[in-house]
């Protein structure tokens, strides 16, 4: 079956202290691979994405991810947390299909404290 | 300003009656989804359209209708038969199918009471 865990619920980091959130997917097909952030009560944006080429792709907010594939993996960290950065965060993987959509963890959620 | 627009922001609806829900793009995107959140669970599929006059039901359609008879909007109809239409709901554009980047628009929160 196809599907996208994120194992941890909740996390809390001190600011300026690195973070990596854990995202492993189970996929059929060739895999591309999504990080969005969401605030409360807003939409979601996206933070980086990976379709091909290199396996640590750049995102916004100073954002970065690595692909492996042999761990079916592709975990988002930042060297450095801001309080900003306390939001959801949520892993998503899709397929170059025709008619395909996109799945997606069931999100996990960044505290940073002070 | 190119976007996605959501409207309301909250709805509040009685049992047993019928509602729906905006989402306008100008993106010029051809695919719209809509997607249900509620808290732990992630965001789920409702219903998605890759063109126009023709849509999908995605992992949770039952109790939900959608029409795409506009390449700009995608209204959502939530039917009395959701046994628990209270949530978030989250439309999304993309240019073309799930390999590219989803755009989202704000959200609509709906509660019935």
């Amino acid at each position: 079956a196809q599907s996208v865990t994120q194992p941890d619920i909740h996390i809390t980091v001190s600011e300026g202290a690195s973070l990596e959130l854990r995202c492993n997917y189970s996929y059929g097909a060739t895999p591309y691979l999504f990080w969005y952030v969401q605030s409360p009560g807003q939409g979601l944006q996206l933070l980086l994405k990976y379709f091909s080429g290199d396996t640590l792709v750049q995102g916004i907010k100073g954002f970065e991810a690595e692909f492996k594939r042999s761990q079916s993996s592709f975990n988002l960290r930042k060297p450095s947390v801001h309080w900003s950065d306390a939001a959801e965060y949520f892993c998503a993987v899709g397929a170059n299909q025709a008619g395909t959509a996109l799945i997606f963890g069931k999100g996990t959620t960044l505290s940073v404290s002070s | 300003d190119g976007g996605i627009t959501q409207s309301p922001k909250y709805l509040f609806r009685k049992e047993g009656q019928n509602v729906t829900l905006s989402c306008e793009q100008n993106l010029n995107h051809d695919a719209m989804y809509w997607y249900r959140q509620d808290p732990g669970q992630g965001l789920r599929l409702i219903y998605y359209s890759q063109i126009v006059n023709d849509f999908q039901k995605g992992d949770i359609a039952e109790g939900y209708s959608v029409s795409r008879e506009k390449k700009e909007s995608f209204p959502l109809t939530v039917t009395s038969a959701q046994k628990n239409p209270t949530a978030f709901y989250l439309c999304a554009s993309s240019v073309q199918g799930a390999t590219v980047e989803q755009f989202f628009g704000p959200g609509t929160r709906l509660t019935v009471l």
